[in-house]
C-alpha cells in the first residue's frame, strides 16, 4: 500500500516564504507531484520531481529526496490568493493513479 | 485548450439508486482517470481507461463502474448507491508526455 503524511494546517504571513513537508511510504515509486486545491475547486497540478532535487517554477519549488522518502513544497513571496489546500500525492507505477495525501491547509495572513 | 469538463455539478440521489456521470476530457489526453474526494480528505483513486479499457483500478466495489468513449470523454456509473458515497467525484485526465494530471471541477454527489 501506500501512505503520505503531510501537515493539515500551515499558517503564513502575506510576503513570507512557507514549506509544506511530506513524506511518504509506498510499494511503487514513479514521482511526488504538488495539486493545490481551493475550495470547490479542482486540483490544479503545480510541480513533479521524479529525480533527487529542486524543481523550481516561478514562486514555487518542490524538493524530493528518495532516499528519504521526503519531499516539499516551497511557495516564496506569499500572496493572499496562495490561501489553498495543497496535495502532495505518489504515483505507483503503470497504471496505478495518485495517491494523495490529506492535504494541508494553507492560511495567509495579512 | 478546452481543459476538462464534468457534468452535472451537483446532484441529489436517494440510497439505492444508480447515477451517471460525465467527462469530457482536455484535448490530446487519451487517458481519463476517476478520483472521490470526501470533505477533507485528498482525492481517492477509483479507476483509469486508457483506449476505452479499463487498466488501473483502486480499491473500490464492483459498483463503480466506468466506461471510455472513442472521443476520449468517460462515464463514471455507481449502482446501489449508500450515504457514504456523498462526496465529490473528479475526473482528471492526462497524456503520455506529461507528468501532470488536468481535473475538472468535479460533481457533489449527495445521497440522501
Amino acid at each position: 500500500g501506500q501512505s503520505l503524511e503531510q501537515p493539515s494546517e500551515v499558517t503564513a504571513v502575506e510576503g513570507a516564504i512557507v514549506q509544506i513537508n511530506c513524506t511518504y511510504q509506498t510499494s511503487g515509486f514513479y514521482g511526488l507531484s504538488w495539486y493545490q486545491q481551493h475550495d470547490g475547486g479542482a486540483p490544479t497540478f503545480l510541480s513533479y520531481n521524479g529525480l533527487d532535487g529542486l524543481e523550481e517554477t516561478g514562486r514555487f519549488s518542490s524538493f524530493l529526496s528518495r532516499s528519504d522518502s521526503y519531499g516539499y513544497l516551497l511557495l516564496q513571496e506569499l500572496q493572499m490568493k496562495d490561501s489553498a489546500s495543497y496535495f502532495c500525492a505518489v504515483k505507483g507505477g503503470g497504471a496505478d493513479g495518485l495517491t494523495f495525501g490529506k492535504g494541508t491547509h494553507l492560511i495567509i495572513q495579512p | 485548450e478546452t481543459g476538462v469538463t464534468q457534468s452535472p455539478t451537483h446532484l441529489i440521489k436517494t440510497r439505492g439508486q444508480q447515477v451517471t456521470l460525465r467527462c469530457s476530457s482536455q484535448s490530446g489526453h487519451n487517458t481519463v482517470s476517476w478520483y472521490q474526494q470526501a470533505l477533507g480528505q485528498g482525492p481517492q483513486f477509483i479507476f483509469q481507461y486508457y483506449r476505452e479499457e479499463e487498466n488501473g483500478r483502486g480499491n473500490f466495489p464492483p459498483r463503480f463502474s466506468g466506461l471510455q468513449f472513442p472521443n476520449y470523454s468517460s462515464e463514471l456509473n455507481v449502482n446501489a448507491l449508500e450515504l457514504d458515497d456523498s462526496a465529490l467525484y473528479l475526473c482528471a485526465s492526462s497524456s503520455p508526455d506529461s507528468y501532470g494530471y488536468t481535473f475538472g471541477s468535479g460533481t457533489r454527489l449527495t445521497v440522501v
